[in-house]
């Protein structure tokens, strides 16, 4: 059973260019989280999606920041006119349907913004 | 506001003996709770969680106590293995009926098993 996905691993983009991170959670998994880590501090909440819904983004900044679950493919977290403040690991986490608490992570996306 | 709070960033052990690793919380809407283990690079790992309704659980090496009084929980590792040597977050939830929802987690202890 393959784990959490994300691509890609390392992304290097300029000021004011878009990033765009892809995560498909573990199969039978349909709740998707994403996290931020900022150097030197733990994660932070970002958002969290199940299939075509937002179902909580109070951690996603209003500006810029997107996220998506579609119906069929990967979830994508979107940042538009990347900042070097963006510049983090971005996580994404997938728990199953029902009943089960934790969230199962991936390798995580390292954005540099030059 | 930070919640969720491990208030040694770092702890050194020797190989063989015990780690005790702890996490305070001010929340107290936050009913589950989660220890994961962080090697650099990568993503946080699983390692053992425990329930509101609990005050411990242990898992192998793995052992997790709640104190809910206190707001605090604490991981043991019994024994320590070099393979220990890690970031250890503590996360919280408010998701203890079965309704998934978001993790907040501490900053962090590293880890490090001395041989």
């Amino acid at each position: 059973n393959a784990g959490v996905m994300q691509n890609p691993r390392h992304l290097v983009r300029r000021r004011g260019q878009e990033a765009r991170l892809r995560c498909s959670p573990m199969k039978g998994h349909s709740h998707v989280y994403w996290y931020r880590q900022l150097p030197e501090e733990g994660l932070k909440f970002m958002v969290y999606l199940q299939k075509e819904n937002i179902i909580d983004e109070s951690g996603m900044p209003k500006e810029r920041f997107s996220a998506e679950f579609p119906k069929e493919g990967p979830s994508i977290l979107r940042i538009q006119q990347v900042v070097r403040g963006d510049s983090a690991a971005y996580f994404c986490a997938s728990s199953p349907n029902r009943g089960r608490l934790e969230q199962y992570f991936g390798p995580g996306t390292r954005l540099t913004v030059t | 506001d930070q919640q969720v709070k491990q208030n040694s960033p770092s702890l050194s052990v020797q190989e063989g003996r015990i780690s005790i690793l702890n996490c305070d919380y001010t929340n107290s809407m936050f009913d589950y709770f989660l220890w994961y283990k962080k090697y650099p690079a990568e993503g946080p790992t699983f390692l053992i969680s425990i329930s509101s309704i609990k005050d411990k659980n242990e898992d192998g090496r793995f052992t997790v106590f709640l104190n809910k009084s206190a707001k605090h929980l604490s991981l043991h590792i019994v024994p320590s293995q070099p393979g220990d040597s890690a970031v250890y977050f503590c996360a919280a939830t408010s998701g203890g009926g079965g309704t998934a929802s978001k993790l907040t987690f501490g900053t962090g202890t590293r880890l490090q098993v001395t041989l």
